[in-house]
């Protein structure tokens, strides 16, 4: 079946801008997580979604980073004025809950560059 | 002190070898704990999962899991050059969703 698919697989952006990231999670699957990884770090939590509800956005690194789920399937994670800083590969991963010993899938992620 | 911690290497075995990976964690109510594979220019991929003390075998890989001392490692018996790749530890904490990754182990296996 379909895994998760994340669009724009690429993003070229300025410093300030607006962007928009979307993920589309395995059909079923009721919990929804972003993270994103820097070169030669491991993936670092955002935020995770069980249904609509952000279940932790302890991860968000300021109030410029925002996500929604507004129908618990699709999710688009929203960055606002962005910065050199913000450039790096952002994960989606899905899984059918959130609980253990759910296995989380990842998507082939987007790799954001704000120049 | 970080929260999941993995030796960067690079590690390199020769073709045949087995390759051993470690991982140490920090919470100690950590509940799960996973190894996935990650391919230069790709997305993480799960290789295995382990929840209680002891070893899980599944093929080629061995996970083993020691919550006393907070350490989780994976082998990988007659490792082969395709398993050159990083190999990232994570480690869901209790009551969360979330998964904590390591900045991962490359491993290099030589032909």
């Amino acid at each position: 079946g379909a895994g998760v698919s994340q669009t724009p697989s690429n993003k070229v952006t300025e410093k300030g801008k607006y962007v928009e990231l979307r993920c589309d999670p395995i059909s079923g699957h009721t919990a929804l997580y972003w993270y994103r990884q820097s070169l030669g770090q491991g993936p670092e939590f955002l935020i995770y979604f069980q249904g609509t509800g952000a279940a932790d956005d302890s991860g968000l690194p300021n109030d410029r980073f925002f996500a929604v789920r507004p129908e618990g399937s699709v999710s688009t994670l929203k960055i606002q004025r962005t910065e050199r800083g913000d450039s790096a590969v952002y994960l989606c991963a899905s899984s059918l809950g959130a609980a253990a010993p759910e296995t989380q899938y990842f998507g082939p992620g987007t790799r954001l560059l704000v120049l | 002190q970080k929260e999941v911690e993995q030796n960067s290497g690079p590690l390199s075995v020769p073709e045949g070898a087995i390759a051993s990976l470690n991982c140490t964690y920090s919470d100690r109510g950590s509940q799960s704990f996973f190894w996935y594979r990650q391919y230069s220019g790709k997305s993480p991929e799960l290789i295995m999962s382990i929840y209680s003390n002891g070893d899980k075998e599944d093929g080629r890989f061995t996970a083993q899991l020691n919550k006393a001392s907070q350490y989780v490692s994976l082998l990988i018996r007659d490792s082969q050059p395709s398993d050159s790749a990083t190999y990232l530890c994570a480690v869901k904490p209790r009551n969360t969703g979330k998964l904590i990754f390591g900045q991962g182990t490359t491993l290099q296996v030589k032909p």
